[in-house]
């Protein structure tokens, strides 16, 4: 079984900390992904990752950015957390090779994050 | 990318076969229909996906008409574990990951 795990499931940070959310896959995935989930705005993604140290930016990726040093590790940081990043946050993997649109997605079960 | 469109909620009785459709227009040659399942406070699982005519799995059927317009989502004899909400997906064979929209899905509700 392929897991996702995140380093928390409930976070709370004030406005202008710096903010590390962590993703690890076990399953030796070549992608990555960082999602927030807001109430009726869906999955909206933020980085995507295809390699180690390679990324894409999804469509919302300001305010944020990523880090990958190994293939099996991926962090979402917020520089200087703000109010209007209260939200759910999502990591994935998938696994073929070069990202593809249809390759089937594999998701953690999710950070809460609040920030005051 | 093909936008789609699915009802915001349904409900249904445990027992009762559930058909969820999304209409996606616009969509290419190269572009596959998949969907994911989320349940409260996890995050989505994939649950099927399709090209054209239908597929079935352990968990669900596909049924996309000829002109792939529109597919449906069928759940036979659900539970009130099926309880979630179910995101209707067009992605090209050849897009990146990147491009990807899961939009605000699909709310089912069973009730007893």
């Amino acid at each position: 079984d392929v897991k996702v795990t995140q380093s928390s499931r409930y976070l709370v940070k004030r406005t202008g900390e710096k903010v590390f959310l962590e993703c690890v896959q076990d399953m030796d995935h070549e992608n990555m992904f960082w999602y927030r989930q807001d109430p009726g705005l869906g999955l909206r993604l933020i980085y995507f990752s295809y390699d180690v140290k390679m990324k894409e930016k999804g469509d919302i990726p300001e305010g944020y950015s990523v880090s990958r040093e190994k293939k099996e590790r991926f962090s979402l940081i917020l520089e200087s957390a703000s109010t209007n990043q209260t939200s759910m946050y999502l990591c994935a993997s998938s696994p073929m090779a070069g990202g593809a649109a249809r390759d089937t997605q594999y998701f953690g079960p999710g950070t809460r994050l609040t920030v005051l | 990318l093909a936008k789609t469109t699915q009802p915001i909620s349904m409900d249904s009785y445990e027992g009762q076969e559930v058909n969820i459709t999304c209409s996606h227009n616009n969509i290419a040659t190269n572009d596959y229909i998949t969907w994911y399942q989320q349940f409260p406070s996890q995050g989505p699982r994939f649950i099927i996906q399709g090209y054209k005519t239908k597929v079935t799995n352990e968990v669900a059927s596909l049924f996309i008409p000829a002109d792939r317009k529109s597919s449906t989502l069928s759940l036979p004899r659900v539970s009130l574990s099926d309880t979630a909400v179910y995101y209707c997906l067009v992605v090209g064979g050849y897009s990146s990951a990147s491009k990807i929209i899961f939009g605000s899905g699909t709310r089912l509700s069973i009730r007893p």
